[in-house]
């Protein structure tokens, strides 16, 4: 069935590093695929999306491109902030359902 | 106002008793599911509806139901509550075209003692 294998955190990062969290799916067609976060208390947000191959989500600085060669979704960002600290989640869907990743806890610090 | 609408926000109660969550959502969105988080195990889905005629069970169904009770309104109810549904709960919707997007509820917090 369709799934989403995402990097393991927590990540602990400086203000200003580079970002790369690690994702990657399985799935039958052609699937959507999403970045969510999720701050601190807060219920999940979508980031960006990307609805086709070679397509790239951007929003807030954060990019990902939907390569289907290698079935990944590998979210960065040039510059982390601290107001970037947050869970972040991959997820497709087949149309119906929705498969998240297991989450990705990322700390900046200043 | 939230598009999607969660209730209680956070709850606390024993074990064998009747809980149910409350969703309502003004986003005109047909489609809504129930998922749960837990920590290490990210969302897994419960029940989703697409249609109020309509209820699907997700990964995790044993020990839960639900209810559409029109468009807007899909409650989550355990009969008998257990320590180990102790979780964060999150209500979502999305449309039934195009790139689906889910839209989140704040979250729901149950503790079972």
């Amino acid at each position: 069935g369709d799934s989403v294998t995402q990097m393991e955190g927590p990540v602990t990062l400086s203000e200003e590093a580079f970002l790369t969290i690690n994702c990657t799916y399985t799935a039958t067609g052609y699937p959507s695929l999403f970045w969510y976060v999720q701050y601190p208390g807060e219920g999940l947000q979508l980031l960006l999306k990307a609805t086709k191959a070679d397509d790239k989500g951007s929003n807030k600085g954060f990019e990902a491109t939907y390569r289907k060669e290698t079935t990944s979704f590998h979210l960065e960002k040039g510059s982390v902030q601290v107001s970037d600290s947050a869970v972040y989640f991959c997820a497709l869907t087949n149309g119906n359902q929705f498969y998240f990743g297991t989450g990705t806890s990322l700390t900046v610090i200043p | 106002d939230a598009d999607v609408t969660q209730t209680p926000r956070n709850r606390i109660t024993k074990t064998g008793k009747r809980i149910m969550l409350e969703c309502s959502q003004t986003k005109g969105h047909d489609r809504m599911y129930w998922y749960r988080q837990d920590p290490g195990l990210g969302l897994r889905l419960i029940y989703y509806s697409f249609d109020v005629k309509d209820i699907n069970k997700g990964e995790i169904s044993d020990g839960y139901s639900v209810s559409r009770q029109a468009q807007a309104k899909f409650s989550l109810s355990l009969e008998s509550a257990i320590p180990n549904q102790t979780a964060l709960y999150f209500c979502a919707t999305s449309g039934s075209s195009g790139a689906n997007v889910l839209t989140f509820g704040a979250g729901s917090r149950l503790t079972v003692l």
